[in-house]
């Protein structure tokens, strides 16, 4: 069974670094064909898509925010990390990781429950 | 930069109604496009992807339909638990991911 939760702050001061963890069970995230990827939504909006970062390895981050974001993961630990810098009220969110497979397209197929971050001086 | 918008924004409905929700993408993507629900407090939950393939253990009133530009989303008898935000995104335009603004789905 695929199970994600993420893990961070819930309160952030202005112009600090976010750091934010997906720790993951039911799979490896080992190979090509497996990734996890970070999506926020602010309260009562849309979904955004922030990055993803691939079993090998490789790394896709949102256009609009790649100056910011870093994303890495650490396989002995299961768990995905990403970090934001510089953070403003704007980034207040709540902020998801999700799995995704090659064999099913890339789409997100299993989410974790999300996390709300709070941007308040 | 692919841009994806949905339509209607906001569409209210009865149970038993029939309701299709359209995504549109400024660039063609042939089928790679998927659909979530949303429920307020909730995690968005995979509805159908590649287009017109139903996520295991979704009801088989969802379906979904379309290729290149225009696809859609057809729930064929509103039940009192699909009144929910729904999501289109896609996985072959730049920037990979990308989902649409969503449309929230409410009782009439």
């Amino acid at each position: 069974q695929i199970t994600l939760k993420e893990s961070g702050p819930t309160l952030v001061k202005p112009t600090q670094t976010l750091t934010l963890t997906c720790t993951f069970s039911g799979f490896s995230l080992t190979s090509s064909g497996v990734g996890v990827g970070w999506i926020r939504q602010p309260p009562g909006k849309a979904l955004e898509y922030l990055a993803y970062i691939y079993g090998n390895d490789d790394k896709r981050y949102s256009p609009s925010l790649k100056s910011r974001l870093t994303i890495n993961k650490d396989t002995s630990k299961n768990q995905v990390v990403l970090t934001m810098t510089n953070i403003d009220p704007v980034d207040t969110a709540t902020y998801y990781c999700a799995h995704s497979l090659f064999n099913s397209g890339w789409y997100f197929d299993y989410w974790g429950q999300g996390t709300l971050v709070t941007v308040s001086a | 930069d692919i841009q994806l918008t949905q339509s209607p924004s906001f569409l209210s409905a009865s149970v038993g109604d029939r309701v299709t929700i359209t995504c549109r993408t400024s660039q063609g993507i042939s089928s790679f496009l998927a659909w979530y629900q949303q429920k307020p407090g909730k995690a968005p939950k995979l509805l159908i992807y590649g287009a017109s393939t139903l996520q295991s253990g979704v009801p088989s009133r969802f379906s979904g339909s379309g290729s290149g530009t225009e696809f859609t989303l057809t729930i064929s008898s509103l039940q009192p638990e699909d009144f929910a935000v729904y999501y289109c995104q896609q996985l072959n335009g730049y920037p990979l991911f990308t989902f649409g603004p969503g449309t929230k789905v409410d009782i009439k």
